[in-house]
């Protein structure tokens, strides 16, 4: 079945430990997003990839990175993490960024920073 | 710009009873809205679309919404629930402009379905 993979579904990570988390996908999309989602709270995007091009939104930290080597990979890098960026963070592809366009989530990965 | 507004962070109903979770919208250009479901500890998974094709949209697992401009509404409905749709629901519509194709979520309800 297509579909969209993150890896690992829980990470623990120190306060100010580099931590990264990846994303796979098998649908050959080609936009990728990632989102964090905070307990009780509606996910937020932090950036997506247009094939090759990185589009960032306005207020996400610069402490959030992304590398889309390849088509199928996308990752999400954070340089320092603080205790305020625990949260689930969402992997979504969809064919084209276009309005209607649906995107297709993968389960999340889990931070905990201690 | 875009927003969604979900009315009750929490709806609880019996089991069989009528589900109606609700959205309304704000955007200046026709909009493409979402429902998405969440199960605890997954990822989202769309429920149904409306892309201006036809008002009422059947989705997945029983659920149906229906938009209307004249409320900037689009609320979600299900005949009789089920206590496996016992998960959080977000509305979302699709930005404009600078954010295209990106979604723009409500703040989610959770649905509760009591035997």
């Amino acid at each position: 079945d297509a579909m969209v993979i993150q890896n690992p579904r829980y990470q623990v990570t120190q306060f100010g430990k580099p931590v990264t988390l990846s994303c796979s996908q098998t649908l050959n999309h080609n936009v990728m997003y990632w989102y964090q989602q905070k307990s009780s709270q509606a996910p937020k995007l932090l950036f997506h990839y247009y094939d090759k091009d990185f589009n960032n939104e306005a207020d996400t930290p610069d402490n959030f990175q992304s590398r889309r080597p390849n088509t199928s990979f996308c990752f999400l890098d954070i340089r320092s993490p603080g205790l305020g960026d625990a949260a689930m963070y969402l992997c979504a592809t969809s064919r084209e960024a276009f309005t209607q366009e649906t995107q297709y989530f993968g389960p999340g990965t889990r931070l905990l920073v201690l | 710009a875009q927003s969604v507004t979900q009315l009750g962070s929490h709806v609880s109903v019996s089991e069989g009873a009528l589900v109606l979770l609700r959205c309304n919208y704000s955007s200046s250009v026709p909009p493409y809205l979402f429902w998405y479901v969440q199960y605890p500890n997954q990822g989202l998974q769309l429920l149904l679309k409306y892309t201006s094709a036809a008002t009422l949209v059947k989705g997945i697992n029983g659920f149906e919404a229906e938009f209307k401009k004249s409320e900037t509404s689009f609320h979600l409905t299900k005949p009789s629930a089920h206590m496996s749709d016992a998960a959080e629901y977000f509305c979302a519509v699709s930005g404009y402009g600078g954010s295209q194709g990106n979604l723009i979520f409500g703040k989610g309800t959770k649905l509760s379905v009591k035997p």
